[in-house]
């Protein structure tokens, strides 16, 4: 089975503090992708990687960045977390030989106060 | 460009009465449709996905989606709803250019005993 990781369920953090959300994936998929969900607004794109070192912006980019040194590995990192932020921050790794089907992490619920 | 839209935020059925759950898209490309399910406290799981073989297409949990090109819609159905199909459901679209997914804004389904 794909396995997508989360490194944390739930984190508190005060605003103004530098927030990483960590993600690995195991199955060698080259594409992974960071989505916020809000209710009545469904999972919005942050960012996403289809290789090592590179990303594009998706469509609620400001505020976050992102890094992928490893395949397997693609870190989202609020800069200065602001109390918009709480939300839940999903990931998510695909790969074009299985159609684009994306196995997604259990998620982190972000609060911050 | 693509878009999702779901037609309903909330529905209500009893146990054992049909289930729809309804999805319209748009993109300029052929599309890649999915559906998604969210339960309580748990991660995105894939229900089906159409990649342009088979218009009716069946899932897990007997679930099935209908692609109709000439109303570009995706409906989701299920003959007869058990109290386990209460949940979160997301109608996803991809398309060619760009490998994320884009997503709807859920419907949620309530199942009355």
């Amino acid at each position: 089975d794909v396995k997508v990781t989360q490194s944390s369920r739930y984190l508190v953090k005060r605003t103004g503090e530098k927030v990483f959300l960590e993600c690995v994936q195991d199955m060698d998929h080259e594409n992974m992708f960071w989505y916020r969900q809000d209710p009545g607004l469904g999972l919005r794109l942050i960012y996403f990687s289809y290789d090592v070192k590179m990303k594009e912006k998706g469509d609620i980019p400001e505020g976050y960045s992102v890094s992928r040194e490893k395949k397997e590995r693609f870190s989202l990192i609020l800069e200065s977390a602001s109390t918009n932020q709480t939300s839940m921050y999903l990931c998510a790794s695909s790969t074009t030989r299985q159609g684009l089907e994306a196995f997604f992490g259990q998620g982190t619920r972000l609060t911050v106060v | 460009a693509q878009s999702v839209t779901q037609l309903d935020s909330h529905v209500s059925v009893s146990e054992g009465t049909p289930v729809l759950l309804r999805c319209n898209y748009s993109s300029s490309y052929s599309p890649s449709l999915f559906w998604y399910v969210q339960h309580p406290n748990k991660g995105l799981q894939l229900l089906l996905k159409y990649t342009s073989a088979a218009t009716l297409v069946k899932g897990i949990n007997g679930f099935e989606a209908e692609f109709k090109k000439s109303e570009t819609s995706f409906h989701l159905t299920k003959p007869s709803a058990h109290m386990s199909d209460a949940a979160e459901y997301f109608c996803v679209v991809s398309g060619t250019g760009r490998r994320a997914l884009t997503f709807g804004s859920g419907t949620r389904l309530q199942v009355q005993p």
